[in-house]
């Protein structure tokens, strides 16, 4: 398996465009988790989904962040409009159902100029 | 609710020494506990893991065991080398199944020296 893939790894933009971050989960895992790690604050979980459903995104931080899961291999993370704040490495792990074991992408790094 | 406190780095060593790194939970139930590893550039890989009151977990020559009359559950390894250099999370889950998600402390960040 190819584990959880992220893209793009790296995403540098200006203050006020839209960025759409993807990810690919583990083929049979059924959770998904978004993350966002930065100095300040550490690894924050901003939302995750069971089969494709959104359980809890009381960690979005604002309405300019947005999540979706269309089906069960394909998940975006979109910010609009980004602003200078929003620049940290964004986590997406993935898990089966009944395991403990999490796995994670490798994250894309967010910089926002 | 539930939290992990664990020691803040930065934390420098040098090659082969001891390393002991201090990790503490709340919970209000049976939680397991969990230590994640990020190397540089990279995500977090699951290092070792225990589930109940006890249990050592152990992988790479780390160890940790779950001591639920102290709440810990501190990561240890008898001889570092550089390539341990990185960041140390630990995690709890209160359950696996469907609310078995981690709840991670802010992590550590170990340095070592040749």
């Amino acid at each position: 398996d190819a584990g959880v893939i992220q893209s793009p790894r790296h995403e540098v933009t200006e203050m006020g465009q839209e960025v759409t971050l993807r990810c690919k989960p583990i083929s049979g895992h059924d959770y998904l988790f978004w993350y966002r790690q930065t100095m300040m604050r550490g690894l924050e979980l901003l939302i995750y989904f069971n089969n494709n459903v959104p359980i809890d995104d009381s960690g979005m931080p604002e309405d300019r962040f947005s999540a979706k899961m269309p089906n069960a291999s394909f998940s975006t993370l979109k910010i609009q409009p980004s602003e200078p704040r929003d620049s940290a490495v964004y986590f997406c792990a993935s898990r089966r159902q009944g395991t403990y074991g999490y796995t994670f992408g490798s994250g894309t790094r967010l910089t926002v100029v | 609710g539930n939290s992990v406190t664990q020691m803040e780095g930065p934390v420098t060593l040098s090659e082969e020494a001891f390393l002991t790194i201090n990790c503490t939970y709340t919970a209000t139930g049976y939680p397991s506990l969990f230590w994640y590893v990020q190397y540089p550039g990279e995500g977090l890989q699951l290092l070792l893991k225990a589930t109940k009151a006890d249990d050592k977990g152990s992988n790479k020559g780390f160890e940790a065991t779950y001591r639920k009359e102290t709440t810990s559950f501190h990561l240890e390894k008898g001889s570092v080398q550089v390539s341990d250099s990185a960041v140390y999370f630990c995690a709890l889950s209160e359950r696996v199944g469907s609310q078995g998600n981690l709840i991670f402390g802010k992590g550590t960040k170990l340095s070592v020296k040749p």
